[in-house]
């Protein structure tokens, strides 16, 4: 069964920094783009970062410089590393699996809250 | 960025009844584009890929259609279960990848 679980949520202060975590399982982790979505409470959802299988990154604007997503294929784990947070980033985070360009299976997230 | 807009913001229909949700693409993008359902307090479920593809497991009441700038997501006979919000995504220009604002299937 194909399976992302999502893990390092949690409470962090204003310009603090978090390591999120994605374990996958049952699929070749390796040769599938990966993906970090978000959504604020009650808000719609938004794309946050991507890796290609060569490690290839991409962001948008509003993360650009303060977030880092990285894969370690030996591990099966993909990860996110937030820093210079604020209040804006609080969301669940979601870890999904890239197939034919877009996010076909979603893990079930890890909540970040920014607050002082 | 190409932005995605999604009509309407929130529908109010019965079961049995038709629906039909609409994405537009500020430019064209081919046919890159998912549309997903979301329940609430679950993760997004992919229900179409490349915008007319069925996802495997997903009943066959779903549907997408077009190409370029406008595409269609459509419940022949909407369901119970099917209550919830429906998002597009384009992958065709990134970054970013972009979400519609979503759709929210209410019961009337």
């Amino acid at each position: 069964e194909v399976q992302l679980v999502e893990s390092g949520g949690g409470l962090v202060q204003p310009g603090g920094s978090l390591r999120l975590s994605c374990a996958a399982s049952g699929f070749t982790f390796s040769s599938y783009d990966m993906h970090w979505v978000r959504q604020a409470t009650g808000k719609g959802l938004e794309w946050v970062s991507a890796i290609g299988t060569a490690g290839d990154t991409y962001y948008p604007g509003s993360v650009k410089g303060r977030f880092t997503i990285s894969r370690e294929n030996a591990k099966n784990s993909l990860y996110l590393q937030m820093n210079s947070l604020r209040a804006g980033d609080t969301a669940v985070y979601y870890c999904a699996r890239g197939q034919g360009g877009s996010p076909d299976v979603w893990g079930k997230g890890t909540t970040v809250t920014v607050s002082s | 960025d190409i932005q995605m807009t999604q009509s309407p913001s929130s529908l109010s229909a019965s079961v049995g009844d038709r629906v039909t949700i609409t994405c537009r693409a500020s430019q064209g993008i081919r046919n890159d584009l998912g549309w997903y359902q979301q329940k609430p307090g679950k993760a997004p479920k992919r229900l179409i890929y490349a915008a007319s593809s069925l996802q495997s497991g997903v009943p066959s009441r779903f549907s997408g259609s077009g190409s370029g700038t406008e595409f269609t997501l459509t419940i022949s006979s909407l369901q119970p279960e099917d209550f919830a919000t429906y998002y597009c995504l384009q992958h065709n220009s990134y970054p970013p990848w972009t979400f519609g604002q979503g759709t929210k299937v209410e019961i009337k």
